[in-house]
């Protein structure tokens, strides 16, 4: 079945950078975009972007262009996010989620990692 | 980008009732539409894809309409294990938008 496992939770300073991995199984990753969302404490849901791991291809929300990193590494079927410059906003659980189609709808969640940012 | 609308962006609800939720987006999204439930601590689940598909294993109770700009999440007869949070999800155009979140609570 399909799993996606991510790293665990994460404690950072302000101006520091935080990479968050998601590792995939029970399928073909390279067939599927990797999106990564991130939602704050008791707020809503917030699409950050995607990464095509056949090709490694990115899109990134306007909001974190320039900050924001997505990688892969097909050998052992991951996906990373890496944030940097952080600051306390950025408090947040953030999930890894993998589309099902072309059409986008995201199926197959991460248990997502709390990214705590505090001096 | 594409804003996504949702209301409302609370609503007290008894077992038993309907339940109406409606998204409007800034522009056409067509039925590029999902809806996820999420329960606190959790990942969010997703219920409905491409505007008015039931995934897999959903409850019929659930059901999704609309094209273009306005989409509606109905939920029949509400169970005690669907008082959570609810949002909407475009997927017509990078970069992929939700809705504010509906947190449906027991009156």
């Amino acid at each position: 079945q399909v799993q996606l496992v991510q790293s665990g939770a994460e404690v950072k300073k302000p101006g520091a950078s935080v990479k968050v991995s998601c590792k995939s199984s029970g399928y073909t990753f390279t067939d599927y975009y990797i999106h990564w969302v991130r939602q704050a404490p008791g707020q809503g849901l917030e699409w950050m972007g995607r990464i095509n791991p056949n090709i490694g291809v990115t899109n990134y929300a306007q909001k974190f262009q320039g900050r924001v990193s997505m990688t892969r590494d097909t050998s052992i079927t991951t996906a990373y996010m890496e944030l940097s410059g952080l600051v306390s906003d950025d408090t947040a659980v953030y999930y890894c989620a993998r589309d099902e189609s072309t059409s986008g709808w995201l199926h197959h969640w991460g248990q997502g990692a709390l990214v705590t940012v505090s001096s | 980008d594409i804003q996504m609308t949702q209301s409302p962006s609370s609503l007290s609800a008894s077992v038993g009732d309907r339940v109406t939720i409606t998204c409007r987006a800034s522009q056409t999204i067509t039925n590029y539409l999902n809806w996820y439930q999420q329960k606190p601590g959790k990942a969010p689940k997703l219920l409905i894809y491409s505007a008015s598909s039931l995934q897999s294993g959903v409850p019929s109770r659930f059901s999704g309409s609309g094209s273009g700009t306005d989409f509606t999440l109905i939920i029949s007869s509400l169970q005690p294990e669907d008082f959570a949070a609810y949002y909407c999800h475009q997927t017509y155009m990078v970069p992929y938008t939700f809705g504010q979140g509906t947190k449906l609570e027991i009156k």
